[in-house]
């Protein structure tokens, strides 16, 4: 069974420029999840998603970023424009429907933005 | 307010020596925690989580509601175990939002 895939798995890319990153959950997982670690500090969650719905975007920095998830499958988070505060690894996750603690989330590899 | 405390950025032991990741938690309800970790090169995965009361790699984590603590321990670390370790908790009733520590390296010495 295929994973979490991000694409790319690294970006550089200057100030005020943008980018779009995508992720693939694993096929019939409708919960799928953002969250970014800036160098040095903690994994923060940005937002959720339950098939094509958003469910919480509480953690969503600004409006400079924009996620959608697409008829329930593949997500896209966009960056416009990129400032260099967001450099950092953003990973997604997915998880099966269903009481959080009962599934396992599965995380993917990250996607490392380098903004400069 | 929600928060994930590891105090430790970087932890190094010897082969066969025990070992201790601390992390304490603040959740203003009932949390549920876990701990996840990333090998070199590899995926963010979970490693354990409390609800489940079990040990695996030789990892065991006791939920210490009175000290609001979840630490990590494993009797005799192995090289393998190197890798980086983030606690992490979500709501009994909140589930599909983690709040993670900023992790803490292990550095297993042979």
């Amino acid at each position: 069974e295929a994973g979490v895939t991000q694409f790319p798995s690294h970006s550089v890319i200057e100030k005020g420029q943008t980018v779009t990153l995508r992720c693939d959950p694993i096929s019939g997982h409708d919960n799928l999840y953002w969250y970014r670690r800036v160098m040095g500090k903690e994994i923060k969650f940005l937002l959720h998603f339950v098939k094509e719905s958003k469910q919480d975007e509480s953690g969503m920095p600004n409006n400079r970023f924009l996620a959608e998830r697409t008829g329930g499958t593949y997500s896209t988070l966009k960056v416009q424009p990129a400032e260099l505060e967001d450099s950092g690894v953003y990973f997604c996750a997915s998880s099966q429907e269903g009481r959080f603690s009962g599934n396992t989330i599965y995380f993917g590899e990250g996607s490392w933005l380098t903004v400069v | 307010a929600q928060r994930v405390t590891q105090p430790e950025k970087l932890l190094s032991v010897f082969k066969g020596a025990p070992v201790e990741l601390k992390c304490n938690y603040s959740y203003s309800g009932s949390p549920e925690l876990f701990w996840y970790v990333q090998y070199s090169r590899q995926r963010l995965q979970l490693l354990l989580r409390h609800i489940s009361r079990e040990s695996i790699k030789g990892f065991t984590a006791d939920l210490n509601k009175g000290e609001t603590s979840f630490h990590l321990k494993k009797p005799f670390a192995q090289e393998e175990d190197s890798a980086m370790y983030y606690c992490a908790l979500s709501g009994l009733y909140n589930f599909n939002k983690f709040y993670f520590g900023s992790g803490t390296k292990l550095n297993v010495k042979p």
